[in-house]
């Protein structure tokens, strides 16, 4: 059973193009994350939603619009495409901190290339 | 803002030997996790092991285990008879209650040589 997925796993783009990326998770989670992994390996927090609300949106450009329609998925939407959005986008699930269970789920990742 | 640092970005180690890879954070709360994230050449992200600021006994994880100085905010991770699926990305990660989101170190690549 896949906990979270993720599509498409590899997207490749051209500049100026706008491309969304899906993410749903089957672990009841309220909490769900997009994280970007840039060419160094540096994995970096963009948005973090709590029940289908935003609660982290930690200096993304205005390009990228998560949405959720319900606590399972959280999909990133990014307008505009530039050579700099190529990266890993890693979707990830948690529920809230405070147990001694407490970790973050993470998807497959997705690798976009923008050429 | 609480900052992740690994100072190692790359270590080797004998297989069956043991290593260990070093994490420190720099933090002004008091209650906050720590963890230790693997990434294979598969790129998935997998846990390896987690250690909560108010336990002050160790986490250990079947060959993998941690040294937690949470004065010294350090948070170090062994690797024992290190074997050939051992080799990945590692990289350290903190949490703090009430605000969700992970600060990553900038990751450790581990090679295990046969």
């Amino acid at each position: 059973d896949t906990a979270v997925s993720q599509t498409p796993k590899y997207l490749v783009t051209q500049m100026g193009n706008d491309k969304s990326i899906k993410c749903e998770q089957n672990l009841g989670h309220d909490t769900m994350y997009w994280y970007k992994q840039d060419s160094k390996k540096f994995l970096k927090i963009m948005f973090s939603y709590n029940n289908k609300e935003l609660i982290i949106n930690e200096t993304v450009p205005n390009r990228f619009s998560p949405k959720s329609p319900d606590k399972a998925h959280l999909n990133l939407h990014i307008n505009s495409l530039e050579l700099g959005d190529s990266a890993v986008y890693f979707c990830a699930s948690s529920q809230l901190p405070g147990t001694d269970t407490y970790e973050q789920y993470f998807g497959p990742g997705t690798r976009l290339t923008v050429t | 803002a609480q900052t992740v640092t690994q100072s190692q970005p790359e270590m080797s180690v004998q297989e069956a030997e043991t290593v260990t890879l070093s994490c420190t954070y720099d933090t002004s709360e008091s209650d906050y996790y720590l963890f230790w994230y693997k990434q294979p050449p598969s790129r998935q992200m997998i846990l390896v092991i987690r250690q909560e600021a108010y336990k002050q006994q160790n986490a250990t994880e079947n060959r993998f285990s941690v040294n937690f100085q949470k004065a010294a905010k350090s948070f170090s991770l062994k690797i024992s008879d290190s074997q050939l699926g051992d080799a990945a990305m590692y990289f350290c990660a903190y949490a703090h209650f009430g605000n969700e989101k992970l600060t990553f170190g900038t990751g450790t690549r581990l090679t295990i040589i046969p």
